[in-house]
């Protein structure tokens, strides 16, 4: 049983510049959920996908944008990088939107 | 709004002691609540959850947690700490109407000491 995985592991890359992650939810989950965790810190909600549509959303810029496709794998698009961009992004994924949520091992992006 | 506190940005003890990590949640609505634990470089693992069942909940690693509404609490305990518990742990709560999107505490880390 496949379980949330995600790509690339690590990525660093330059103010201003553009960047896509991406997620692959655990093998039968259709819901994708994108967290932002910054150093020492708790992961903060960035948005929620299901059924292609984006159906919550945290308190993150427009810059943070993202996409469901029909296999239910997801991306994470992020422009105009800055400094404090720089993070473990984590992506969870669900079942019809239920509470629980399995998370992927992240991907670590540096912004220089 | 839904909110978590976690007292306690860091504990230690001794291997072979009670482990006690403590979550205080803010919920306007029956929430659900979450424990789970980080190791470096590494992604989220679910311990346990609480989703308005048994107000006792048995996690893995020999992790429990006991659910208190008056208190608004979720303390998180294991009876005899291993030197294999050392890692960061996450309280997070979710309810439905806003669906399920998590608000995580900002993270106890457990050393366990030899």
């Amino acid at each position: 049983d496949a379980g949330v995985t995600q790509s690339p592991t690590h990525l660093i890359k330059t103010r201003g510049q553009q960047v896509t992650l991406r997620c692959s939810p655990k093998s039968g989950h259709d819901t994708v959920s994108w967290y932002q965790q910054a150093l020492g810190q708790g992961p903060q909600f960035i948005f929620q996908y299901y059924e292609e549509e984006e159906r919550q959303r945290g308190n993150f810029p427009d810059r943070f944008s993202g996409h469901q496709f029909p296999n239910y794998s997801s991306e994470l698009n992020v422009n105009a990088l800055l400094l404090g961009d720089s993070a473990l992004y984590l992506c969870a994924s669900s079942l019809q939107l239920q509470e629980t949520q399995y998370f992927g091992p992240g991907t670590r992006l540096l912004v220089l | 709004a839904q909110s978590v506190t976690q007292l306690g940005s860091h504990v230690s003890v001794s291997e072979g002691a009670l482990v006690l990590l403590r979550c205080n949640y803010s919920s306007s609505v029956p929430p659900y609540l979450f424990w789970y634990v980080q190791y470096p470089n590494q992604g989220l693992q679910l311990l346990l959850k609480y989703t308005s069942a048994a107000t006792l909940v048995k996690g893995i690693n020999g992790f429990e947690a006991e659910f208190k509404k008056s208190e608004t609490s979720f303390h998180l305990t294991k009876p005899s700490a291993h030197m294999r518990d050392a890692a960061e742990y996450f309280c997070a709560v979710s309810v439905e109407y806003t669906g399920n999107q998590f608000y995580f505490g900002t993270g106890t880390s457990l050393t366990v000491i030899p």
